[in-house]
């Protein structure tokens, strides 16, 4: 079945520590992708978004993530995360433009001080 | 700038009842999407208004139905509940109309159980 998968369901770091959350499709042709983060007790929020040129996208809070089109992939990095970090985050897909988010199953980030 | 509102913010129902949830868009946006977020899961997409009509639907049976009124809220109605629609219901207003760009606004959602 099409889907969007998130390879890590609960992921726990300490501050300073680096991250990378994975995020791959199965859909074929054009798509345009995102990262949402939920803070705790704060509704879906968008991170950063591809739709085309440069396949490394800076996002907000020092986030970035990279397209990789042949892995069918957009992984989510930041090279030191903070407390403050402590979500859930969402990878979404759009396979047309102004039309259904299909979302993966979210990974909740854990940062201990 | 107002962002997307919805209420009520919670809401217990029994199985069989309906419920009708609202959504107000955020200002200039003219595309409402509704999810359900079951508890653990990302938000599923069940269907979305672009100018009052129904403009998409995910996989959810026909007793999930909406609305969407001149002023770009809208109403997410459930008949016949059963007790796996408890879930978290976020609706999403996006400007619409603009090839390439559709950043969707998130409200803070609705939390339905169904007892």
């Amino acid at each position: 079945a099409q889907s969007v998968s998130q390879h890590n369901h609960h992921v726990i770091l300490s501050e300073a520590a680096s991250l990378e959350l994975g995020c791959n499709y199965s859909y074929g042709g054009t798509v345009n992708l995102f990262w949402y983060v939920q803070y705790p007790g704060q509704h879906l929020q968008l991170l950063l978004k591809y739709f085309s040129g440069d396949p490394l996208v800076k996002g907000i809070k020092g986030f970035e993530a990279e397209f990789i089109k042949s892995k069918f992939s957009f992984n989510l990095r930041k090279p030191s995360v903070q407390w403050s970090d402590t979500a859930e985050y969402f990878c979404a897909v759009e396979r047309q433009a102004g039309t259904a988010l299909i979302f993966g199953k979210g990974t909740t980030l854990s940062v201990s001080s | 700038e107002t962002g997307v509102t919805q209420s009520p913010t919670h809401l217990i129902k029994t199985r069989g009842q309906q419920v009708t949830l609202r959504c107000s868009s955020q200002s200039g946006h003219n595309t409402v999407s509704w999810y359900q977020q079951a508890l653990g899961q990302g938000p599923q997409f069940i269907f979305q208004y672009y100018r009052e009509e129904e403009n998409g639907r995910g996989n959810f049976p026909p007793r999930f139905s909406g609305l969407q009124f001149p002023n770009y809220s809208s109403e997410l109605n459930v008949n016949a509940l059963e007790l796996d629609d408890s879930a978290l219901y976020l609706c999403a207003s996006s400007p619409g109309g603009q090839a390439g760009y559709n950043e969707q606004f998130f409200g803070p959602g609705t939390r339905l159980t169904v007892l």
